[in-house]
C-alpha cells in the first residue's frame, strides 16, 4: 500500500497569514493526489484534485503543487472559516490511501 | 443538488453484523462509482470499500476484506455496505462518497459525500 505522510500534523496559524502543508508519499504517484477538508460532524470537502486543479466553488486561495512522491496545498490567506483539518489522498494505485491530516488551528 | 444519505448506524455487539444503506439523489447514479470511506473517534480518513458502476468491480481495504461486502442497487439509487464479524476497530463515522468517475481509477476522488453514519462496536 502507498504510504502517505503530511507535515506538519498541526499547526496554528492567524487570520491572513499563507499556510503550507505537506503531503509525501511512499512512493511515486505521479500527480495522482486529491485535498480533502474536513471539519468537525461534517462531511469532508474535496479542494483540489489532480494535484493542482480547483475543485469548482472552492476559493482561489487554495492551490496545490507537486509531483512524484511531494505534494503541497497552500492557502494563501487564511480566511476564518479555512480551521480545520486537511487531508491528502492517492489514487494512483488500490488500495485508496489517505494522508493522517494536518489540523490547522487558530493562533 | 447531489445529496447522499446515510443510514443503518447503531450499536452493535462485536462479532455481530449491520447493514448501512446510502441514498443518492440530484445526480444519475448509475454514472459513478461509488465509496465507502471512515472515520474512527479522533483518528482520520480511512477508505474502506468502493464499487463501479455495475458492481463488476469492489475493491475493499485489507482491514476489512472478507468481512465487509459493498454493493449497490441501481433501481433505488441506494449503496450499501454489509458488516459482519465486527470488530471494537470498526467502531467509525461510515461515510458513502460519490466517485467522479465510473469506476474506481488513477484519478478517483470523492466530490460529494453524505453526513456520514456512526457504528459503535461494543459490549
Amino acid at each position: 500500500d502507498i504510504q502517505l505522510t503530511q507535515s506538519p500534523s498541526s499547526l496554528s496559524a492567524s487570520v491572513g497569514d499563507r499556510v503550507t502543508i505537506t503531503c509525501r508519499a511512499s512512493r511515486s504517484i505521479t500527480s495522482h493526489l486529491h485535498w480533502y477538508q474536513k471539519k468537525p460532524g461534517k462531511a469532508p470537502n474535496l479542494l483540489i484534485f489532480a494535484t493542482s486543479s480547483l475543485q469548482s466553488g472552492v476559493p482561489s486561495r487554495f492551490s496545490g503543487s507537486g509531483s512524484g512522491t511531494d505534494f503541497a496545498l497552500t492557502i494563501s490567506s487564511l480566511h476564518p472559516e479555512d480551521f480545520a483539518t486537511y487531508y491528502c489522498q492517492q489514487s494512483y494505485t488500490s488500495p485508496l490511501t489517505f494522508g493522517q491530516g494536518t489540523k490547522v488551528e487558530i493562533k | 443538488e447531489v445529496q447522499l444519505s446515510e443510514s443503518g448506524g447503531n450499536l452493535v455487539q462485536p462479532g455481530g453484523s449491520l447493514r448501512l444503506s446510502c441514498a443518492a439523489s440530484g445526480f444519475t447514479f448509475t454514472n459513478f462509482a461509488m465509496s465507502w470511506v471512515r472515520q474512527a473517534p479522533g483518528k482520520g480518513l480511512e477508505w474502506v470499500a468502493g464499487m463501479s458502476i455495475s458492481g463488476a468491480t469492489t475493491i475493499y481495504a485489507a482491514s476489512v476484506k472478507g468481512r465487509f461486502t459493498v454493493s449497490r442497487d441501481n433501481s433505488k439509487n441506494t449503496l450499501y455496505l454489509q458488516m459482519n464479524s465486527l470488530r471494537a476497530e470498526d467502531t467509525a463515522v461510515y461515510y458513502c462518497a460519490k466517485d467522479s468517475f465510473p469506476s474506481i481509477t488513477t484519478d478517483s476522488r470523492f466530490d460529494h459525500w453524505g453526513q456520514g453514519a456512526l457504528v459503535t462496536v461494543s459490549s
